[in-house]
């Protein structure tokens, strides 16, 4: 069976500070891995994906993310927080497993301060 | 891109009647989703469809039908709407991929409430 963790439901940083949005995931099978962001009365974007390969992901908006098998860990990082980041972070996990179901994580609301 | 439009941004319905949800596709997808979201809860599979006339049951279809008839299209059902069907419905789709290795695209949310 395939679920997310994502630890901290409301993060807060500064604008210009290291944004780091925590997920954990738990799968009987190679995963593959998935961030989304929701901004205010709309639907989820894909920020970026993990399907095979490198396991450093980039993404849209100088988001990116690295697949760590050990730690079954797929944490999104940017540098620099801007503004325009503040929205809510969804970690999502599927597997071959699984057909094309989706298990989403809680979801992390990001705060960027001026 | 790709654009699934769902019918209504904005409904207000009251409690005992039979509601729909209208969702539709522009990218030939053959799988359709059906999520509610509820703060606290992230996202919950309430229906899927692999193909025309398929359904399959997520973790939450009580109180739920759905119906595809045509490709483009997957319709979600309240039955008989409740108040604690109040929520944000999201509708989603994504290609044939090899075990789930395609993301899926969302609409941008139908916000339901029951009175």
């Amino acid at each position: 069976a395939q679920s997310v963790t994502q630890l901290g439901s409301h993060v807060s940083v500064s604008e210009g500070a290291l944004v780091l949005l925590r997920c954990n995931y738990s799968s009987s099978v190679p995963p593959y891995l998935f961030w989304y962001v929701q901004y205010p009365n709309q639907g989820l974007q894909l920020l970026l994906k993990y399907t095979t390969g490198a396991t450093l992901v980039k993404g849209i908006n100088g988001f990116e993310a690295e697949f760590k098998k050990s730690e079954t860990s797929f944490h999104l990082t940017k540098p620099s927080a801007h503004m325009s980041d503040a929205a809510e972070y969804f970690c999502a996990v599927t597997g071959s497993n699984t057909g094309n179901q989706f298990y989403f994580g809680t979801g992390t609301s990001l705060t960027v301060i001026p | 891109d790709v654009k699934v439009t769902q019918s209504s941004r904005y409904l207000v319905k009251r409690t005992g009647e039979k509601v729909f949800l209208e969702c539709v596709q522009d990218m030939d997808h053959e799988n359709m989703f059906w999520y509610r979201q509820d703060p606290g809860l992230g996202l919950r599979l309430i229906y899927f469809s692999y193909d025309v006339k398929m359904k399959e049951k997520g973790d939450i279809p009580e109180g739920y039908s759905v119906s595809r008839e045509k490709k483009e299209r997957f319709s979600l059902i309240l039955e008989s709407a409740s108040t604690n069907q109040t929520s944000m419905y999201l509708c989603a789709s994504s290609p044939l991929g090899r075990g789930g290795n395609q993301p899926q695209h969302f609409g941008d949310g139908t916000r339901l409430s029951i009175l």
